[in-house]
């Protein structure tokens, strides 16, 4: 998990609200990626960033809004839209200036665990 | 479609013996190919990856996984089985055709149970 902070790592959340998670890497990755992980489902991937300021969505991206303003930081929130969020997630990032994108190594980030009450 | 199959959702083996997690995968062309490990309510950790040359790759923890192009297949292996190896593995692959795709095809992860 070294390089990756994500917190909280449990959070709580009412119906209806919307909720913010953090992710900061301190790898100098150019890219960043969200993803949800439930029971038996492996894992999903939400948001993906390439490089600050562009974001593309992934396979499950509804419900969910995230921001690229700075390399390091990557944050995800889970709207009210997002009908069923109780999942695990995971940050991870890839990529260092000169490799080549296609070969790189994701690392991932401890995870948060989002419960809606 | 791409896909990665894992096709055994658990795996048990006990302590000292060698253990096998497969993984195959249906996709164009020759994938890169990555393992991963989870341990409850952690992250994942890379395990190792397959670029190019030597079919077989080691990794960490005395991981190793062998490339097999004509079986489209990348399974994971270790000598000799250790309770502390008892943990989620996942398969991934990520297309070698589309340049600066960072994307990842992911298998849906085994569950491997050391016994001591």
């Amino acid at each position: 998990d070294g390089g990756i902070t994500q917190s909280p790592k449990y959070l709580f959340r009412k119906e209806g609200q919307n909720v913010t998670l953090s992710c900061e890497q301190n790898l100098n990755h150019d890219a960043m990626y969200w993803y949800r992980q439930d029971p038996g489902q492996g894992l999903r991937l939400i948001y993906y960033s390439q490089i600050v300021n562009d974001f593309q969505k992934g396979d499950i991206a509804e419900g969910y809004s995230v921001s690229r303003e700075k390399k390091e930081s990557f944050p995800l929130t889970v709207t009210s839209a997002q009908k069923n969020p109780t999942a695990f997630y995971l940050c991870a990032s890839s990529g260092l200036a000169g490799g080549h994108p296609s070969t790189d190594t994701q690392y991932f980030g401890p995870g948060t665990r989002l419960t809606v009450l | 479609a791409q896909s990665v199959a894992q096709p055994e959702d658990q795996v048990n083996v006990a302590e000292g013996n060698p253990l096998t997690v497969k993984c195959t995968y249906s996709v164009s062309g020759n994938p890169y190919l990555f393992w991963y490990v989870q341990y409850p309510n952690r992250g994942l950790q890379f395990l190792l990856k397959y670029i190019t040359g030597d079919n077989l790759v080691k990794g960490s923890y005395g991981f190793e996984a062998e490339f097999n192009k004509s079986q489209t297949s990348f399974h994971l292996k270790k000598p000799s089985a250790l309770v502390s190896d008892s943990a989620l593995y996942f398969c991934a692959v990520r297309l070698r055709r589309d340049g600066n795709n960072r994307k990842l095809i992911w298998g849906l992860g085994t569950s491997l149970a050391v016994n001591p």
